[in-house]
């Protein structure tokens, strides 16, 4: 089945170790999101690929950076993760051929650091 | 900005009631909204979304009305069961073409009595 697969579904850090989350999908679609969710808050979008045009929110720290080497994968770089970045990582993606289209979300990467 | 917020944290509701959240909008631009459901452990799952021509759209169980006037949304979940528990996030699009993107809101828990 096309589905948004996230690797691996849980993972621990050290204070300051860069890590990388990973996010695959066969959908096909050109748009790809990284959301982080802290507990019992909203989804907050951290930054997203139109095709291969990234869109940075304003409030991002720049701890957080993105790849997307092809339409499929998109990756998630923390830098140097401090204990506030613990939280659930979501990848989520659309397909914006047309417009208002509903996003699809993988199961997500849950972020400890130690 | 573009910000959503819920009336209520939380919702129980007896099985086979029915159920309401509610959710209001600032950004009057708006004009695709999102209802998405998170079961624990998982990424939001798209449940009914509407676009700002219409003022109620029906699914299976799920209503969704808009009111554009007081920038009010709500859920309507019939006939409430066991597998209806789960956070309830209403969403929005924000921002145009490629910088286009769904801003969620708190979210409500809903919990049902047996």
């Amino acid at each position: 089945d096309a589905m948004v697969i996230q690797n691996p579904r849980y993972q621990v850090t050290q204070f300051g170790k860069p890590v990388t989350l990973s996010c695959s999908q066969t959908l096909n679609h050109n748009v790809m999101y990284w959301y982080q969710q802290k507990s019992s808050q909203a989804p907050k979008l951290l930054f997203h690929y139109y095709d291969k045009d990234f869109n940075n929110e304003a409030d991002t720290p720049d701890n957080f950076q993105s790849r997307r080497p092809n339409t499929s994968f998109c990756f998630l770089d923390i830098r140097s993760p401090g204990l506030g970045d613990a939280a659930m990582y979501l990848c989520a993606t659309s397909a914006q051929d047309s417009p208002n289209e509903k996003l699809f979300f993988g199961s997500g990467t849950q972020l400890s650091v130690l | 900005g573009e910000s959503v917020g819920l009336h209520l944290p939380t919702l129980s509701v007896q099985e086979g009631d029915n159920s309401i959240i509610n959710c209001a909008y600032s950004n009057s631009a708006s004009d695709y909204f999102i209802w998405y459901k998170q079961e624990s452990g998982k990424g939001p799952q798209f449940i009914i979304d509407i676009r700002s021509n219409m003022d109620k759209r029906q699914g299976q169980r799920v209503t969704v009305l808009l009111n554009k006037t007081v920038k009010h949304l709500s859920l309507q979940i019939a006939a409430t069961q066991p597998g209806d528990s789960a956070v309830y996030f209403c969403a929005l699009e924000a921002g145009y073409s490629s910088a286009s993107k769904i801003i969620f809101g708190s979210g409500t828990r809903l919990s049902i009595r047996p």
